[in-house]
């Protein structure tokens, strides 16, 4: 079975400081999505970030990068100019081709300080 | 704002009894998946259907049931409720039911049980 593990329950950043959030997951597939959800005080689940396995290029999106090791099953997030907004729970999601649901991590809940 | 839409937003209920939670998914979307966020379970996928039909299974209880409707939105039933079932169940949805669909996320129903 498939599974997702964040070991970062709490992190924190000094606003415009850069900051890196650990994903490791485990699966016997070898094509699969990993994503970043971000999870506000509001408690809606945006979308953050995706990669597909088979793609070398790691995924960007503004100020939101990952770096995906998939040798070493390894999908960190990169946020850089870290803003107040960043503030959130992020959750680390894994799905792939034996089945259709989204596994999740259990989360890694960033402040970030002004 | 994912254009998934979810009610109602909160619900307060009673050991024993029944709620409904209904969801619209983005318009072009076929698929609704729902899943249950949890203190001590974390975030678990519950059900998916596609075009009106259950197309996975997850951690559903015997007591839970859904259903999609022809216009394909989709309520989710809790019967004989618990403490336990307290939590925050969240509706996504996707174009088709493919594993390589991104799902978004609708704003959650925040379900209590007194």
């Amino acid at each position: 079975a498939q599974t997702v593990t964040q070991s970062q329950p709490e992190m924190s950043v000094q606003e415009a400081e850069t900051v890196t959030l650990s994903c490791t997951y485990d699966t016997s597939e070898s094509d699969y999505y990993l994503f970043w959800y971000k999870q506000p005080p509001s408690r809606q689940m945006i979308l953050v970030i995706r990669q597909e396995a088979y793609k070398q290029q790691n995924a960007t999106e503004n100020r939101f990068s990952v770096n995906f090791q998939k040798a070493a099953k390894s999908f960190s997030l990169k946020i850089s100019d870290s803003q107040l907004g960043d503030a959130a729970m992020y959750f680390c999601a894994y799905r792939g081709g034996a089945t259709n649901k989204l596994i999740f991590g259990t989360g890694t809940l960033l402040a970030v300080q002004p | 704002d994912s254009g998934v839409t979810q009610t109602p937003k909160h619900l307060i209920t009673a050991t024993g009894q029944r709620v409904t939670l209904r969801c619209s998914p983005r318009s072009g979307d076929l698929s609704v998946y729902w899943y249950q966020q949890s203190l001590d379970q974390g975030l678990q996928f519950l059900i998916q259907y596609y075009n009106g039909e259950e197309r996975a299974k997850g951690n559903i209880l015997e007591r839970f049931s859904a259903q999609q409707f022809p216009d394909l939105h989709s309520e989710l039933n809790l019967s004989s409720l618990e403490l336990g079932d307290s939590a925050l169940y969240f509706c996504a949805s996707s174009v088709a039911s493919g594993w390589t669909d991104t799902q978004y996320f609708g704003p959650g129903t925040r379900l209590t049980v007194l």
